[in-house]
């Protein structure tokens, strides 16, 4: 298997515009999730889904940031305008969704920088 | 909630030293703990994890964790580091999900530096 496949892997936009991140899961895993990742906050958990379905979003820091699964083999996230403050590494993590002590796969992330 | 604490944000070592780093947890109930190691321009990998039975558990590339519930600790260890193993380090607690699953909260981490 490929793992878990995020794309880009850089994005420099100014400040103002969208971005769209996107992910692919891992064959056959049924939860996904998004961490964001900045030295002053270290790894953050924004939104996960279960079954394509967001199951908890309370950590999507504003009403510009935005998450769907419309399958089970695609994820993005979407900031909406982007402001300089949401420069960071941006995760997507997937895993089986089954057990409760099963990990989390992860992607090479997204490192996004608004200027 | 949960809620992990990393207090070493960089640590040094001589390669061929031993190695401990710090992990306290603050959970509920009995926690599923984890250890992941992230290299620079990574994403995190997996390098052991706890959920039940024996309290040392064992992981990849020599590294072993000790669970101590009178400590809420997790601290993981290596007899001998390798300059290899200069990354960053994560502790995450994790809390079972209804439907299967568990969500991550994890540490600050602590940078891990070997020297030659």
């Amino acid at each position: 298997d490929a793992g878990v496949i995020q794309s880009p892997r850089h994005e420099v936009t100014e400040m103002g515009q969208e971005v769209t991140l996107r992910c692919k899961p891992i064959s056959g895993h049924n939860s996904l999730f998004w961490y964001r990742q900045t030295m002053m906050r270290g790894l953050e958990l924004l939104i996960y889904f279960n079954n394509n379905v967001p199951i908890d979003d309370s950590g999507m820091p504003e009403d510009r940031f935005s998450a769907k699964m419309p399958n089970a083999s695609f994820s993005t996230l979407k900031i909406q305008p982007s402001e300089p403050r949401d420069s960071a590494v941006y995760f997507c993590a997937s895993s089986l969704g089954q057990l409760d002590n099963e990990k989390l796969f992860f992607g090479s992330g997204t490192q996004l920088s608004v200027l | 909630a949960q809620s992990v604490t990393q207090p070493d944000i960089h640590i040094t070592v001589s390669e061929g030293a031993s190695l401990e780093l710090r992990c306290n947890y603050s959970y509920g109930a009995t926690p599923y703990l984890f250890w992941y190691v992230q290299s620079p321009g990574q994403g995190l990998q997996l390098l052991l994890k706890y959920f039940s039975g024996d309290t040392l558990v064992q992981g990849i590339k020599g590294f072993e964790a000790e669970f101590k519930r009178s400590q809420s600790s997790f601290n993981l260890r290596k007899p001998s580091v390798h300059w290899s193993d200069a990354a960053e380090y994560f502790c995450a607690v994790g809390a079972g999900l209804t439907g299967g699953g568990n969500k991550l909260t994890f540490g600050t981490g602590t940078q891990l530096k070997v020297e030659l």
